[in-house]
């Protein structure tokens, strides 16, 4: 079965750039989206089709997707994006949508 | 706006049955599946199921056939995730979320605030 693989956690100082990794099987093929969780609070789809920013989200994220690697990108980090992110994919061969295991970013 | 409203938190003790309900206002409910994805305390979202309200299409999580039921009534636009006998291991945060429109729009958004359950003796 299809696995995504995501570093547990991210740490990094304000201002700078996080990049959060989704690791997958040709995840290149696929159409990757990610949602931010913070605490006590629901998933918000910031990232969808790859690279896509739904209304509402700022332009300081952003996503790739090439090869075996989906990479969510935070510019000028802020103490505000300190979250739980999740990227997902929609597994063909089970026909359901798959999520991985979750990074939590910590903002220094 | 589009928004999901789920019920509210749940107790029970081991063996009870329980439906949750998730409310979708905003947008036309019966053309627009909803999932429920599962969240147990610390750890990640676990993709349990979806149905499409139109004609109650229903699809589960192989991990999750059998053990929950979902449902939907159209007519005043909820969706339901149900129990007959809970467990323990079913203390959890549920959540619902809508799948995008087109048929290759695999994404959620919004989701539901969550229904916290917690099944203790």
């Amino acid at each position: 079965s299809y696995v995504l693989t995501q570093p547990p956690s991210v740490s990094v100082a304000p201002g700078k750039t996080a990049r959060i990794t989704c690791g997958g099987n040709n995840i290149g093929n696929k159409n990757v989206h990610w949602y931010q969780q913070k605490p006590g609070q629901a998933p918000v789809l910031v990232i969808s089709y790859d690279t896509d920013r739904p209304s509402g989200i700022p332009e300081r994220f952003s996503g790739s997707n090439s090869g075996n690697t989906a990479t969510l990108t935070i510019s000028r980090v802020e103490a505000g994006d300190e979250a739980d992110y999740y990227c997902q994919v929609w597994d063909s061969s089970r026909d359901h949508p798959l999520f991985g295991g979750g990074t939590k970013l910590t903002v220094l | 706006e589009v928004q999901l409203v789920q019920s509210g938190a749940e107790v029970k003790k081991p063996g009870e049955s329980m439906k949750i309900s998730c409310k979708g206002s905003g947008y036309s409910f019966t053309t627009y599946w909803i999932g429920w994805v599962r969240q147990m305390p610390g750890k990640g979202l676990e993709w349990m199921g979806i149905i499409y309200p139109g004609d109650s299409d229903t699809r589960y999580s192989p991990s999750f056939q059998g053990q929950v039921t979902i449902s939907a009534d159209k007519s005043i636009s909820t969706a339901y995730l149900q129990w007959s006998s809970l467990k323990a291991s079913d203390t959890a945060m549920y959540y619902c979320a809508r799948r995008g429109s087109g048929s290759h729009d695999n994404w959620f958004d919004p989701w539901g605030q969550g229904t916290l359950v917690t099944v203790s003796s």
